[in-house]
């Protein structure tokens, strides 16, 4: 069975800093996938970041990046130069390459912009 | 691309009735979807899982008389909540896949129906 742990419930940041959120998952699958999700005040769930695990290189897509460290079984996700519409709930999520492919989250951080 | 839509965005209904969502992806035929229901403030709980023409797979403790899935068409699932109670009022999100997208793994989701049983 797959588990994700988002340690950190709340987090905030200045605007055009940068923030790292963090989190851990443990599976005992070869063949599984990363991701990030934002949930902003719409409740619309968004993808933000994907990760095969076979990829050794990180993720990038724009402003956001994930460091990706696959024997300490850690997929953090850093934003870059902040912006106003980057607060929402941060969902980190999993799933595996094999079967009925079913998204395990994480618990969610939500991320605070201060002006 | 990738666009996947939830029919309606908000319903309230008396208690004792049937209400229906749907969910349809709008750009790309999906070989799954998903059906969650977000609790305020937590994080979301997947309820079932459906496969274009076959029966849902339920998750445990999910009533699958009283949540009935339905995933006719390869653009269409929806989800009937029979006899609703207040307790069912709720955030329900749906999801979809396709093997057919570059990044099969990848689920996108719908905007969500609140659904608030008087």
């Amino acid at each position: 069975a797959q588990t994700v742990t988002q340690s950190q419930p709340e987090m905030s940041v200045q605007e055009a800093e940068t923030v790292t959120l963090s989190c851990t998952y443990d599976t005992s699958e070869s063949d599984y996938y990363l991701f990030w999700y934002k949930q902003p005040p719409s409740r619309q769930m968004i993808l933000v970041i994907r990760q095969e695990a076979y990829k050794q290189q990180n993720a990038t897509e724009n402003r956001f990046s994930v460091n990706f460290q696959k024997a300490a079984k850690s997929f953090s996700l850093k934003i870059s130069d902040s912006q106003l519409g980057d607060a929402a709930m941060y969902f980190c999520a999993s799933v595996s390459g094999q079967g009925a492919q079913k998204l395990v989250f994480g618990q969610g951080t939500r991320l605070t912009i201060n002006p | 691309g990738a666009v996947v839509s939830q029919h309606p965005s908000r319903v309230i209904c008396k208690s004792g009735t049937s209400v229906k969502i749907e969910c349809r992806s709008l750009d790309f035929q999906a070989t799954t979807m998903f059906w969650y229901r977000q609790f305020p403030k937590q994080s979301l709980m997947l309820m079932a899982t459906s496969n274009e023409g076959s029966k849902a797979t339920y998750e445990q403790g999910v009533e699958k008389d009283k949540f009935l899935i339905n995933h006719a068409s390869l653009t269409l699932s929806t989800l009937t909540v029979t006899s609703a109670h207040p307790e069912d009022s709720s955030f329900y999100i749906c999801s979809a896949r396709s093997v057919r997208l570059a990044g099969s793994d990848t689920q996108y989701f719908g905007p969500g129906t609140r659904l608030t049983v008087l």
